[in-house]
């Protein structure tokens, strides 16, 4: 069955850091792979997706993700983190029947 | 243009009480969806529709029933309220199916209380 982990359920970073934010899925056939951000008491907005070609795919806000077949993996990554991307992240697989298997979610903290 | 709005943005109920949660949206999308997000399992779809006048059930239905009249219009209803369903409620519309290269566009959540 399709699934989504994310490891990590809180991570603290240093403001101008870089970030790293993993995700490994599980589904049969091609993925078509999701991350998500949600700021406190909003809804979320689509960082950057992947379905096909380049693995290393680029988002909004500078960040980017790069798909691995072989470790089932979809991590997220930003080269220096700026204390609005405080928030949390969550990685998703869109499966068959119209359905979105979403990750647990990891809380990001940004340290001054 | 608004996106995706949700009503009523909070709401607490009594076991047993009834509700029903609209959501809105003004992008002339074909597909909308219902998810609940509850606390270290980030969101389940319960119900999603693929035009209007069809609905189809998600990965936790139970409890829970919907309905799409109109195009720009999703309906999560709640028959009899127990508090296994306090959660916050997330809907969200797209153009294309999940597997496709269409974004979903969520809106702001309902924050549902069931005492």
């Amino acid at each position: 069955a399709q699934s989504v982990t994310q490891p990590d359920i809180h991570i603290t970073v240093s403001e101008g850091a870089s970030l790293e934010l993993r995700c490994n899925y599980s589904y049969g056939a091609t993925p078509y792979l999701f991350w998500y951000v949600q700021s406190p008491g909003q809804g979320l907005q689509l960082l950057l997706k992947y379905f096909s070609g380049d693995t290393l795919v680029q988002g909004i806000k500078g960040f980017e993700a790069e798909f691995k077949r072989s470790q089932s993996s979809f991590n997220l990554r930003k080269p220096s983190v700026h204390w609005s991307d405080a928030a949390e992240y969550f990685c998703a697989v869109g499966a068959q029947n119209n359905d979105m298997r979403f990750g647990a979610g990891t809380r990001l903290t940004v340290k001054p | 243009n608004a996106g995706v709005t949700q009503t009523p943005k909070f709401r607490v109920l009594k076991t047993g009480q009834s509700m029903t949660l609209l959501c809105a949206q003004d992008m002339n999308h074909e597909y909308m969806y219902w998810y609940r997000q509850d606390p270290g399992m980030g969101l389940r779809l319960i119900h999603y529709s693929v035009g209007e006048g069809t609905t189809a059930k998600g990965e936790v239905p139970d409890g829970y029933n919907v309905s799409r009249l109109k195009k720009q219009n999703f309906l999560l209803g709640l028959e009899s309220a127990a508090p296994s369903q306090t959660s916050v409620y997330f809907c969200a519309s797209s153009s294309l199916p999940v597997r496709s290269t269409d974004t979903q566009y969520f809106g702001p959540g309902t924050r549902l209380t069931v005492l």
